[in-house]
């Protein structure tokens, strides 16, 4: 069972750009959970979402950032207008819906996303 | 609003030795405590989880942590620790049911295990 993918792991973008960061779930699972993690700043939480809705975006920058989990196909966190201080690891997650695994997230290998 | 302190940034052990990471917590709800690992330039890996009944819960590679609903707390104790064990430990907290599953982290503790 292949376990949460990320794609890509590395990308680069110049100031004004716009990311897209894509992650696939592990089979079975329909909830996705998106993360950043900055120097000295540590874990924080961006946005849950399950298959077609947005469940908790409450720490989703209010500008230039956008999440969607379409019925079909991957997660994809969109970043607009990229800026220096969005150089970050971006960390998608996934959990089942129902039964004892809901309350575990499993974590991909992360997107490194780096700003010029 | 729940938080989460790991009062330690950097922990220094030598190899076979015990090491206890610390982790508190804040929340006005139940909760349910996480510990991650993560190993450099790599993703995030559960060790353990407390969720309900024994304060006292088993995870892997020889890791463990205790449950101390008085004292705000979640160690985590490991009694012989090896070289492969150096990496970053995070705790984490989350209200668990329903729409409130978020992830709430500590800052981290990096643990150097030595030869």
């Amino acid at each position: 069972n292949a376990g949460v993918m990320q794609n890509p792991r590395h990308l680069v973008r110049r100031r004004g750009q716009e990311a897209r960061l894509r992650c696939s779930p592990m089979k079975g699972h329909s909830h996705v959970y998106w993360y950043r993690q900055l120097p000295e700043e540590g874990l924080k939480f961006m946005v849950y979402l399950q298959k077609e809705n947005i469940i908790d975006e409450s720490g989703m920058p209010k500008e230039r950032f956008s999440a969607e989990f379409p019925k079909e196909g991957p997660s994809i966190l969109r970043i607009q207008q990229v800026v220096r201080g969005d150089s970050a690891a971006y960390f998608c997650a996934s959990s089942p819906a129902t039964g004892q695994g809901r309350y575990e997230q499993y974590f991909g290998p992360g997107t490194r996303l780096t700003v010029t | 609003a729940q938080s989460v302190t790991q009062l330690d940034s950097q922990v220094p052990v030598f190899e076979e030795a015990p090491v206890e990471l610390r982790c508190n917590y804040s929340s006005s709800v139940s909760v349910y405590l996480f510990w991650y690992v993560q190993y450099p330039n790599q993703g995030l890996q559960l060790l353990l989880k407390y969720l309900s009944g024994s304060t006292l819960v088993k995870g892997i590679n020889g890791f463990e942590a205790e449950f101390n609903k008085s004292q705000t707390s979640f160690h985590l104790r490991k009694p012989s620790v090896h070289i492969s064990d150096t990496a970053e430990y995070f705790c984490a907290v989350s209200g668990g049911a329903g729409n409130n599953r978020k992830l709430i982290w500590g800052l981290g503790t990096s643990l150097a295990v030595n030869p």
